[in-house]
């Protein structure tokens, strides 16, 4: 069984600052991949980033980048420049086999 | 290309009824998963269908059920309703059943929000 946790509910950052948003995850999977998906009140989902684990160079995506620890099972967001736009709910997920597993969030507010 | 769509996007019904929500995937998609989000449990996953058939499901009680047609579109029913069905049910498409490589990357839908009173 896979298990996906962010211990951070709740986060706020002011615009253009840094926030680094946390998640461990734990799978006896070999091969997998992980995500961290966006929710913004619109309630669409989207893909923000994703990391295959057989890759040891961690992923960036514009203003987004992870910091992959493997053998700690961390998988960490760091989003730069925050912007107004970025205020969302932030899912971590893992995908190892047929279905995502889903942390429980964290809320991150971007404020002026 | 067109993404993800959900109907209805909002749904209210009273326990015991059923209700069949649709999901349209992304033009040739052919893999369509299902995930029901609510407060208390976060985003669970349903089932999973492609070329018609289930081929994976989740820990819930078989008033869930689905199905794919041969368009690759999905319909999920749910039967019995109980005040705890409540939630966003979320739709997801991938690009095909094939190697771990092919399906992890799923698009999702805007969900429909189903109230059941």
């Amino acid at each position: 069984a896979q298990t996906v946790t962010q211990s951070q509910p709740e986060m706020s950052v002011q615009e253009a600052e840094t926030v680094t948003l946390s998640c461990t995850y734990d799978t006896s999977e070999n091969n997998y991949y992980l995500f961290w998906y966006k929710q913004p009140p619109s309630r669409q989902m989207i893909l923000v980033i994703r990391q295959e684990a057989y890759k040891q160079q961690n992923a960036t995506e514009n203003r987004f980048s992870v910091n992959f620890q493997k053998a700690a099972k961390s998988f960490s967001l760091k989003i730069s420049d925050s912007q107004l736009g970025d205020t969302a709910m932030y899912f971590c997920a893992c995908f190892s086999g047929y279905a995502l597993n889903f942390g429980k969030g964290t809320s991150l507010l971007v404020t002026p | 290309k067109a993404g993800v769509t959900q109907t209805p996007r909002y749904l209210i019904k009273t326990r015991g009824q059923q209700v069949t929500l649709s999901c349209s995937p992304i033009s040739g998609h052919r893999s369509v998963s299902w995930y029901q989000q609510t407060p208390g449990q976060g985003l669970q996953f349903l089932f999973e269908y492609f070329s018609e058939t289930q081929r994976n499901k989740g820990n819930f009680p078989g008033r869930f059920s689905g199905r794919q047609f041969s368009n690759s579109r999905s319909e999920m029913n749910v039967s019995t309703l109980e005040l705890g069905d409540s939630a966003l049910y979320l739709c997801a498409s991938s690009l095909s059943a094939g190697g771990l490589v092919d399906r992890n990357e799923q698009f999702f839908g805007p969900g429909t929000r189903l109230t059941v009173l």
